[in-house]
């Protein structure tokens, strides 16, 4: 079956620093990733979705310039979190489309901002 | 607007224990997919079930059973003779066709004891 891979699976990083979160689709090709979040014990709220070759699309409320989503491949998404500071903990998870009806999702990256 | 309830934030059970985790959906979308996944203190999502808005048989795969009613908008998820490796958060999700996006629930966390 489809595979989507992140990386890495957690990080701890500096106030002020910035973090890059990698997901590729490891044997299908995706057009289409999306970033979601989710804080402890609540649900994964959409944060982008990620298209190759063009500008990502932002849900309401979420901070472009903080949230910066490259998609320079069929098989490469990256989300970096820049300037992080620990309201920015989070567990990112990102899924890709990889056939018309399913979506596979990443195993997440726990990100803990110290 | 497009909503999914999970009113059971926790559950507790005994192994071997019936227990339904309950999903209620909101969508003014004719065509739309519902689904059920797993997430283990590990964070990946587990995907389950997918049942599209014309297809209200319900399904059965081994331990687990899931009853869609479209009068009720609800979707729940049963497990049989539970067991502690089901001891996870559970995910019911609403994905209109039109959308590649997913509305996922709050999650009810289950506890299986030995």
């Amino acid at each position: 079956g489809a595979v989507v891979s992140q990386h890495p699976s957690w990080v701890i990083c500096k106030s002020g620093t910035s973090v890059k979160i990698e997901c590729r689709s490891l044997d299908f090709q995706a057009t289409t990733m999306f970033w979601y979040r989710q804080f402890p014990k609540q649900s994964l709220m959409l944060m982008a979705t990620s298209n190759e070759g063009s500008k990502a699309t932002y849900e309401q409320g979420v901070e472009k310039d903080k949230f910066l989503i490259n998609h320079a491949s069929l098989t490469l998404s990256t989300l970096t979190v820049t300037s992080a500071h620990p309201e920015d903990s989070s567990f990112y998870i990102c899924s890709a489309r990889d056939s018309p009806y399913g979506y596979t999702f990443g195993s997440g990256t726990r990100l803990t901002v110290v | 607007a497009q909503k999914v309830t999970q009113a059971q934030t926790e559950i507790s059970v005994v192994e071997k224990e019936d227990v339904t985790l309950d999903c209620v959906y909101e969508t003014r979308d004719t065509t739309y997919y519902l689904f059920w996944y797993k997430q283990p203190p590990s964070g990946e999502l587990v995907f389950l079930i997918r049942r599209n808005s014309f297809d209200e048989q319900n399904e059965i795969s081994g331990r687990y059973s899931w009853n869609f009613q479209k009068s009720t908008s609800s979707f729940n998820f049963t497990i049989t003779a539970s067991q502690v490796v089901d001891s996870a958060v559970y995910f019911c999700a609403l994905r209109p066709d039109r959308f590649n996006k997913f509305y996922f629930g709050s999650g009810t966390k289950l506890n299986v004891k030995p």
